[in-house]
């Protein structure tokens, strides 16, 4: 069965860079028909897409992050982290790693997901 | 980018049927994939693709599509069914492609 695990610091301080972690088990990040992507959930709010990343290291962003972010993936370790940069007090959020199905044609969907961890931005 | 919008909130009472909608223009090109989140927790897609349930979901769950708007619908509410449940597509608007969600409807079931 397939298991995603945040890990990183849960607090960053203003202007720093947010650096988090997604292991994944159970399967292999390699796997040619999955993207690996990040979400995030400012309390008491809705999901946001961060962006999403292919074990070759092809990425697309979400224009309003893009600017800032970045993400990579280790398949020796079977990993992808995301790096978000200038943070501010809206960065606060949940943010939760997840494996991204996207079909041409069709439409793209996220499962399974880690359970979260929250950043939470204060100096 | 394009937008998914989605009700609030609403409710339904126990054992009967409720539709929640999302709509946007990206829906005329793409299916919408639906997610059930609890209080606390992660969240859980419980449809996919044209009208497809990941193992474990029950089969009251069940999506559709109709112009620039996608349902899901829940045939029989459970209790257990109180939750936020979001919906999210391909945006396509553009010069890129990505991903957008919809603002999420809270359900409550009476």
């Amino acid at each position: 069965q397939l298991q995603l695990q945040e890990s990183g610091p849960g607090l960053v301080k203003p202007s720093e860079t947010l650096s988090l972690t997604c292991t994944v088990s159970g399967g292999s990040i390699s796997s040619s028909s999955y993207y690996w992507g990040w979400i995030r959930q400012p309390p008491g709010k809705g999901l946001e897409w961060i962006g999403s990343i292919y074990y070759s290291g092809s990425t697309y962003y979400n224009p309003s992050l893009k600017s800032r972010v970045t993400i990579s993936v280790d398949t020796s370790k079977n990993q992808f982290s995301l790096k978000l940069s200038s943070v501010t007090a809206a960065d606060t959020a949940v943010y939760y790693c997840a494996r991204h199905e996207d079909r041409t044609g069709i439409s793209n969907w996220f499962d399974p997901w880690g359970q979260g961890t929250l950043v939470t931005v204060s100096s | 980018s394009s937008e998914l919008t989605q009700d609030p909130a609403v409710s339904v009472a126990l054992g009967q049927t409720v539709r929640i909608t999302c709509q946007g223009d990206s829906l005329r090109s793409y299916y919408a994939s639906w997610y059930q989140q609890k209080p606390g927790q992660a969240p859980v897609l419980v449809i996919y693709g044209k009208n497809n349930r990941p193992s474990g979901i029950p089969d009251r769950f069940s999506g559709s599509s109709s112009g620039n708007t996608a349902s899901l619908t829940i045939t029989g509410a459970q209790a257990e069914d109180e939750a936020d449940y979001y919906c999210n597509s391909r945006d396509s608007s553009g010069n890129h492609l990505g991903v957008v969600f919809g603002g999420g409807t809270k359900l409550t079931v009476l």
